[in-house]
């Protein structure tokens, strides 16, 4: 079965200091990854995906297929990146079926 | 360009009652997407319409449905409701062509079951 996990639900760290969010999937075939974001009262909106291969808002991921993880890095936190972070798996390309990870929520601290 | 619409925004229902949520793609868009969020699992995918046709379906009970019309706005129906089923329905629309599938959400129906 498909299935990806997001382990911290809670994600607290200072401006200007790495973030990390972990993201791992289980899935036989050839998936497609990507991250949506939910600001404050905001709708859930894409950030990246991994076929793109491009940085958005200063945020990357990269996919590693042999420890079947996509995680989501940006080297200088900003306040603005308070949100929601979800990582979704879509079973092959244009599928529109998403399974979602439970989500972490990031806090970035002044 | 008007971003996804579904309406309404919130509903209170009685337990064995039935339920309609309605939602209005983007302009354009040709497929309609339905996600169940609850604090306890998290997004859930319930099905997917294109075309008038459900494309792709979730594991949920057949009390959950949907159909698409032909201006490819759709709707989804919950029967004979369960407290369970008090969550945030979001709807998301995608052109869904070439290489542009990216799924647009809406603000998402809050459905409370009493």
């Amino acid at each position: 079965a498909q299935r990806v996990t997001q382990p911290e639900k809670l994600l607290s760290v200072f401006k200007g200091a790495p973030v990390e969010l972990k993201c791992n999937y289980s899935y036989s075939g050839s998936p497609e990854l990507f991250w949506y974001v939910q600001y404050s009262r905001q709708r859930l909106q894409l950030l990246l995906r991994h076929i793109s291969r491009e940085s958005i808002k200063g945020f990357t991921a990269d996919l590693n297929k042999g420890e079947t993880s996509f995680h989501l890095k940006k080297p200088f936190a900003q306040e603005e990146d308070s949100a929601m972070y979800y990582c979704a798996l879509s079973l092959g390309q244009g599928a529109q079926k998403l399974v979602f990870g439970q989500g972490t929520r990031l806090t970035i601290n002044p | 360009k008007a971003g996804v619409t579904q309406t309404p925004r919130y509903l209170i229902k009685t337990r064995g009652q039935q339920v309609t949520l309605s939602c209005s793609p983007i302009s354009g868009h040709r497929s309609v997407s339905w996600y169940q969020q609850t604090p306890g699992q998290g997004l859930q995918f319930l099905f997917e319409y294109f075309s008038e046709t459900q494309r792709n379906k979730g594991n949920f009970p057949g009390r959950f449905s949907g159909r698409q019309f032909s201006n490819s706005r759709s709707e989804m129906n919950v029967s004979t409701l369960e407290l369970g089923d008090s969550a945030l329905y979001l709807c998301a629309s995608s052109f869904d062509g070439g290489d542009d599938y990216e799924q647009y959400f809406g603000p998402g129906t809050r459905l409370t079951v009493t």
